[in-house]
């Protein structure tokens, strides 16, 4: 089965800096990932995903992430957060188009002033 | 365009009473899904509807959990008796059609927070 894991529970970093989370997955082969926000009290919300194709991915506002597979990774980026960025975020995998998401257990996002 | 939407936001019930949380997808999405956060995890799946059919309910209790969707649209998931592991955070989202390039992404509302004492 598949799985997902996100090494770092909480992550701090000043406003401006650069970000990055980071997402390791299991699966066999190539699978679907995906990195979701949530913001306090919000819904979950798609910044990117990732089928095929080229593995440097951009998503909604300013993050992008890039897929290795040799490293079994799918780590997100941003060069230069905002106080906005604070909240957690949630990388997900799933097998194949019909098949249900795992989620991580989350990042949260710390930003100093 | 609307998005997904939830009722009730909040809920506090004492354990072993019922309760039910009401979700409306985005307009013409045919799948609808049901997830539970607990505090300081990831969503959990629970149950997955295409249309009015269930997918996949691998993950739902169902000595105490229930869900349906009739006339494919809305969704109602209803916990009775209520146990103190499920406070919670109750998500639904929907998408379009898994089948779709694109249709797979899902997409969320914002919760009913059930605290149960």
């Amino acid at each position: 089965a598949q799985s997902v894991t996100q090494p770092d529970i909480h992550i701090t970093v000043s406003e401006g800096a650069s970000l990055e989370l980071r997402c390791n997955y299991s699966y066999g082969a190539t699978p679907y990932l995906f990195w979701y926000v949530q913001s306090p009290g919000q819904g979950l919300q798609l910044l990117l995903k990732y089928f095929s194709g080229d593995t440097l991915v951009q998503g909604i506002k300013g993050f992008e992430a890039e897929f290795k597979r040799s490293q079994s990774s799918f780590n997100l980026r941003k060069p230069s957060v905002h106080w906005s960025d604070a909240a957690e975020y949630f990388c997900a995998v799933g097998r194949n188009r019909d098949d249900k998401i795992i989620f991580g257990k989350g990042t949260r996002l710390h930003i100093l002033p | 365009e609307a998005g997904v939407a939830q009722s009730p936001r909040y809920k506090i019930i004492e354990k072993r009473q019922s309760v039910a949380f009401w979700c409306n997808p985005i307009s013409g999405h045919a799948t609808l899904y049901w997830y539970q956060q607990i505090l300081g995890q990831g969503p959990k799946l629970l149950i997955q509807f295409q249309n009015n059919g269930v997918v996949d309910d691998s993950q739902l209790p169902k000595d105490r959990f229930s869900a349906e969707r009739l006339k494919g649209v809305d969704s109602t998931l209803k916990i009775q008796p209520a146990k103190l592991e499920d406070s919670a955070v109750y998500l639904c989202a929907s998408s379009l059609d898994r089948e779709l390039a694109g249709g797979e992404t899902q997409y969320f509302g914002p919760g009913t927070r059930l605290l149960v004492l």
